[in-house]
């Protein structure tokens, strides 16, 4: 069993549409959680943390249920440039190393 | 953007040649990485290190080495390339000190034929 995992998608979303996925993750010693953006053929980069109370960054809203052990990330008011592939990612207490998921596809249509 | 370049951008080169790539930072970052990236396992780490000349295996660095003689730059060498390591290569540098986030570079797509 990977130790981060997501549907691989692709969601397909119509413009201005709400979308939400999730990410499950195995090891319960996991401390830090974020998702990261990665667009077609470039690198990754930070979308946002997540905390344990919930955050939300203007049409992004991140949540995070330590019981069951997943993160979600919903996006509002959908925009073409939302088109991208969404990278959980977590790490553990100890170290200072990620790891991430397979990532996620969102395809935002008009 | 974190100042961060990997060379080469692309490569084509044969199985069984040695391969080196380059990643270099002007961040002065303490953690440099080396991930791949392939369809259907996402981004997995190779090597990282945690200051000059200190390194440490990630979960795939079998046919992988690095070496860190400066700061900035960070090396990962294919001894012998093989067919199964035509990926993307992402470097990535941290201060995890500071910041749990990574910056990564724009990638090295390697193919062994």
């Amino acid at each position: 069993r990977k130790e981060v995992e997501q549907d691989p998608g692709p969601f397909n979303v119509p413009e201005g549409a709400t979308v939400a996925f999730n990410c499950t993750y195995s090891n319960s010693a996991s401390q830090s959680f974020f998702w990261y953006r990665q667009d077609c053929r470039k690198e990754p980069k930070l979308l946002m943390s997540v905390y344990s109370s919930g955050n939300e960054d203007g049409r992004f809203t991140a949540q995070l249920n330590r019981a069951s052990q997943y993160i979600s990330l919903l996006i509002r008011d959908s925009k073409l440039s939302d088109s991208a592939t969404y990278l959980c990612v977590v790490k553990r207490a100890a170290g200072n190393k990620l790891t991430f998921g397979g990532g996620t596809r969102v395809l935002v249509k008009p | 953007d974190a100042g961060i370049t990997q060379s080469p951008r692309h490569k084509v080169t044969e199985t069984g040649t040695p391969v080196t790539l380059r990643c270099h930072q002007t961040e002065n970052h303490r953690y440099m990485y080396w991930y791949r990236q392939d369809p259907g396992h996402g981004l997995r780490l190779i090597h990282y290190s945690y200051g000059v000349k200190d390194t440490d295996k990630g979960e795939v660095s079998d046919g992988y080495s690095v070496s860190r003689s400066k700061t900035e730059d960070f090396l990962l060498t294919l001894e012998s390339a093989t067919s199964s390591q035509t990926s993307v290569y992402f470097c990535a540098i941290s201060d995890m000190e500071a910041s749990n986030e990574q910056f990564f570079g724009p990638g090295t797509r390697l193919t062994v034929l």
